[in-house]
């Protein structure tokens, strides 16, 4: 079975400066992909940026940046410059890449950005 | 190019009634998943239709079904509704095959009192 485990339930960031928001993971799986999503008070799940397991680069996506750390089963979302309409939940997501395969979610952590 | 569309967008029932709530996946995509999100906690997987069949089903009782279309289209029924099914429900759509994200429609809103 799959886990997410997001520790953060809220999180607050100054405009401008950058955030982490953590995600550690559980699977035996070797074949895997990790994704982060974003959820307006909206409703829609965003997709912002997707880490192999066996890719050798961290990912990034303009101001997002996925630090990947396999042996510690962690994967952090890092938002850069951060900007009010950033406020919004964040959801660590993860996916064994066999068969007919579920995408298991975290908890989440509601990313609030102060003026 | 249409993205996920779910409908309705909110809708309102009471104990012991049934709904049937709709999704029509992205353009391309064959495979569809349902998730269901209480209020502040994370989408929790319902199931997931590929080629008309259920291929995988999270921990939900029977009265949770689907169908999927051949237009791959898909519905989800919710039998006998109990004040704990209030949610947003969530439809996900991919290609089978690829393992890369899901796309979500906005959700179904279903308040049950």
């Amino acid at each position: 079975a799959q886990k997410i485990t997001q520790t953060q339930p809220g999180m607050f960031v100054q405009e401008k400066e950058a955030v982490t928001l953590d995600c550690t993971y559980d699977t035996s799986d070797p074949s895997y992909g990790l994704f982060w999503y974003k959820q307006p008070s909206s409703g829609e799940m965003i997709f912002l940026i997707y880490q192999g397991s066996y890719d050798q680069q961290n990912a990034t996506e303009g101001r997002y940046s996925l630090n990947f750390q396999k042996a510690r089963k962690s994967a952090n979302l890092v938002i850069s410059a951060s900007q009010l309409g950033d406020s919004a939940m964040y959801f660590c997501a993860m996916r064994v890449q066999r068969g007919y395969q579920k995408v298991t979610f975290g908890t989440g952590t509601k990313l609030q950005v102060i003026p | 190019d249409a993205g996920v569309t779910q409908s309705p967008t909110h809708l309102i029932k009471t104990r012991g009634q049934q709904v049937t709530l709709r999704c029509s996946p992205k353009s391309g995509h064959d495979t569809v998943s349902w998730y269901q999100q209480a209020l502040g906690q994370g989408p929790q997987f319902i199931f997931q239709y590929y080629e008309e069949e259920e291929r995988q089903r999270g921990n939900f009782p029977d009265r949770f079904s689907g169908h999927q279309f051949p237009n791959y289209s898909s519905e989800l029924n919710v039998n006998a509704l109990l004040l704990g099914d209030s949610a947003l429900y969530l439809c996900a759509s991919s290609l089978q095959g690829y393992t890369g994200e899901l796309f979500f429609g906005e959700g179904s809103r279903l308040t049950v009192l």
